[in-house]
């Protein structure tokens, strides 16, 4: 248990169809991010949430829309997505943006 | 722009053949480097923060060390439950993409009973 919890943890979908993923943690931190881990690649920042608000966003293109309710929950709305965006989402949190980030296990995404 | 490269790409190790994995990096002035193990179907679990040239850290049979141009990650008489791909990922103090984290592509490690 890593504190910090997404769903789906495998998702398939068309490149036409509209699907979220989302992430809650439950330690009490302050700040979450987005990162996408493809294979033989590093990992890439996404989208980065302080107190709610965005304060990153890593020239993501615009079918990937994240939103952050709140400082427990972040969600990642996918629309029209390409076959490159299969990848694995990796979700994490930390208490401020200076501290460690803590991951969840993300979700598999593949586009057909 | 921030850059993380690690070396070897993959290591295999005898269990109790001590070794070392390096991780150089440059970056606009650093506010942190992290090390991450990362397990087959899991996220990235975090090991240690290093904030300063000098400073070290140690965990079990990990220990990691810092200078200004790069992080060792020593593993001491390592047993097959250490295998796992190894992160290193560095944190800026300012400019674009300072909040998140920029990590390498990680080391493979493979210690065989």
């Amino acid at each position: 248990e890593t504190g910090v919890t997404q769903t789906p943890r495998h998702l398939v979908m068309g490149m036409t169809n509209k699907k979220s993923l989302k992430c809650e943690q439950h330690l009490g931190h302050n700040a979450m991010y987005w990162y996408k881990q493809s294979a033989k690649k590093p990992l890439e920042l996404m989208f980065v949430y302080n107190f709610k608000e965005q304060t990153e966003n890593n020239s993501v293109p615009s079918r990937f829309s994240p939103e952050c309710p709140n400082s427990s929950h972040l969600f990642l709305h996918l629309h029209t997505l390409q076959p490159e965006d299969s990848a694995l989402y990796l979700c994490a949190s930390s208490q401020a943006i200076n501290q460690p980030q803590h991951f969840g296990d993300g979700t598999r995404l593949s586009i057909l | 722009e921030d850059q993380v490269t690690q070396s070897p790409e993959a290591l295999r190790l005898q269990e109790g053949e001590s070794s070392s994995l390096n991780c150089s990096y440059t970056v606009s002035g650093l506010r942190g480097l992290f090390w991450y193990r990362q397990d087959p179907g899991k996220g990235p679990e975090f090991l240690f923060t290093l904030y300063s040239a000098g400073e070290e850290k140690e965990k079990e049979r990990l220990k990691a060390t810092l200078t200004k141009k790069e992080s060792f990650l020593h593993i001491t008489a390592p047993k097959p439950e250490d295998s796992a791909t190894y992160l290193c990922a560095v944190q800026a103090n300012s400019g674009g993409g300072a909040d998140g984290l920029t990590f390498g592509k990680g080391t493979h490690l493979i210690i065989q009973p």
